[in-house]
């Protein structure tokens, strides 16, 4: 298994630019999520899905899209670029209550 | 909405002392708390997690302890090694909950 796996691994951006980060995982684990960590901030939920078809907002949505059309992917959408989303994120899947969190993709927005 | 703290922010100890990390959680609904390790450039990962249901778990040198009345746990590393430098973070969920955490210990172990 290659667990939850993460692209790209570093980005810079234009603030007003879009992207999309992937997530992938192949454990066939329903309850996906995405965590942006900032210094002294811990990790602050963004979006999670419960299974296929199903997605809903955690802490901090503003800005960020989601959709889950498939059990394997979850891909994080930036429509509009800040600077106030140089973050590094992570994704993560459960199988349970336990998360396995990918290696993080690390943006930076000028 | 639950709401998580963390002490100590960071932590230094000595090698072969042992290290205390505590957290407390404000929704009485939480039965879930796990913690997660994470090291230079890499993701969380889970090193230990206990349910509200029992009140220690231990795992070699990694012991976690809850006192649901108080609503506080802790992560307790004995005989500490240069290798358990990282940062910690414990968490805490619900039910149906997603997990919410704290901001995260810098443990450094000094040789």
């Amino acid at each position: 298994n290659a667990g939850v796996t993460q692209t790209p691994k570093f980005q810079v951006l234009k603030t007003g630019q879009s992207m999309t980060l992937q997530c992938a995982q192949d454990m066939n684990h329903e309850y996906m999520s995405w965590y942006r960590q900032d210094p002294g901030m811990g990790l602050r939920l963004i979006h999670y899905s419960v299974g296929a078809g199903i997605t809903d907002q955690g802490e901090v949505p503003n800005g960020y899209n989601v959709s889950r059309s498939t059990t394997e992917d979850f891909p994080l959408r930036l429509l509009s670029a800040a600077p106030s989303q140089t973050s590094v994120y992570f994704c993560a899947s459960s199988l349970g209550d336990t998360q396995y969190f990918g290696p993080g993709t690390r943006l930076t927005v000028l | 909405g639950e709401n998580v703290e963390q002490h100590p922010s960071t932590l230094s100890v000595q090698e072969g002392d042992s290290a205390v990390i505590k957290c407390t959680y404000s929704d009485s609904a939480s039965n879930y708390f796990p913690w997660y390790k994470q090291e230079l450039g890499k993701g969380p990962q889970l090193i230990i997690d206990i349910r509200s249901n029992v009140g220690e778990k231990k795992d070699q040198r990694i012991a976690v302890t809850l006192n649901k009345t108080a609503k506080h746990f802790s992560l307790h590393i004995t005989e500490t090694q240069p290798e358990d430098s990282a940062v910690y973070f414990c968490a805490a969920s619900g039910g149906n909950t997603p997990l919410v955490f704290g901001k995260g210990t810098r443990l450094s172990v000094i040789a």
